[in-house]
């Protein structure tokens, strides 16, 4: 499975985007990207998921390189509720074989600031 | 909207003591999972079930740890005899097939302290 890098803290200001990087260098073609999040003393939350397109939703936009090595999840209005642990995720799609168990690292510490 | 339970919330047990927690998946999720996390880190996978079947338990710990879904819908994770390093949140989570790209729907966690 393709190991992930992140950040291990960000600061954000209230109100504007929060710009959150992962580098995935040895992901593979078939090797979706997800994020979660987790508030604190709660269980982790998904957010959004790719292969190569960019995506959006109403948490979040997800936007990926062309090559793949790396993406971006950017939260357009950061509000201190999302204060929290992000973290970006490898999983292999089922014409892999795999499982969809979820390998968490240590991920980013987001603190919106007021 | 539908949530996983999980209880307790917390729990302080001593040192060699048993230990059980509980988990109750969204409805009409086949799959469940149990997942540790230590302070500090990220969640760990312990164990996997589709249904009442076991699907992974690399992870888990079997000389002191079980896990059993024995009617395809709760489950409980049970420790025997607990031990310090046990300190830890132990989340649950569900998902409707286990399929590859579905996403996975957390519980609020048990908060294990050993004393």
């Amino acid at each position: 499975d393709a190991k992930t890098t992140q950040p291990p803290s960000m600061d954000c200001a209230e109100g504007r985007a929060a710009n959150l990087p992962c580098n995935h260098s040895t992901i593979s073609g078939n090797e979706y990207v997800y994020w979660y999040r987790q508030i604190h003393s709660q269980g982790p939350q998904y957010i959004i998921h790719g292969l190569k397109n960019n995506e959006t939703n109403e948490m979040a936009s997800l936007i990926i390189t062309e090559d793949r090595k790396s993406s971006t999840l950017i939260l357009p209005h950061a509000t201190l509720r999302d204060t929290a642990v992000y973290y970006c995720i490898v999983i292999p799609s089922q014409f892999g074989g795999a499982t969809n168990k979820l390998i968490f690292g240590t991920g980013t510490l987001l603190a919106v600031q007021p | 909207e539908a949530e996983v339970a999980q209880s307790p919330r917390y729990k302080i047990t001593e040192k060699s003591q048993a230990v059980a927690f509980w988990c109750d998946p969204i409805s009409g999720h086949a799959t469940l999972y149990w997942y540790r996390q230590i302070l500090g880190q990220g969640p760990e996978l312990l164990v996997q079930f589709q249904d009442e079947s076991v699907v992974d338990d690399s992870q888990l710990p079997k000389d002191r740890f079980s896990a059993e879904r024995l009617k395809g819908v709760d489950s409980t994770l049970k420790i025997q005899p607990a031990e310090l390093g046990d300190s830890a949140m132990y989340l649950c989570a569900s998902s409707l097939a286990g399929a590859a790209q579905e996403t996975q729907y957390f519980g609020p966690g048990t908060r294990l302290l050993v004393l």
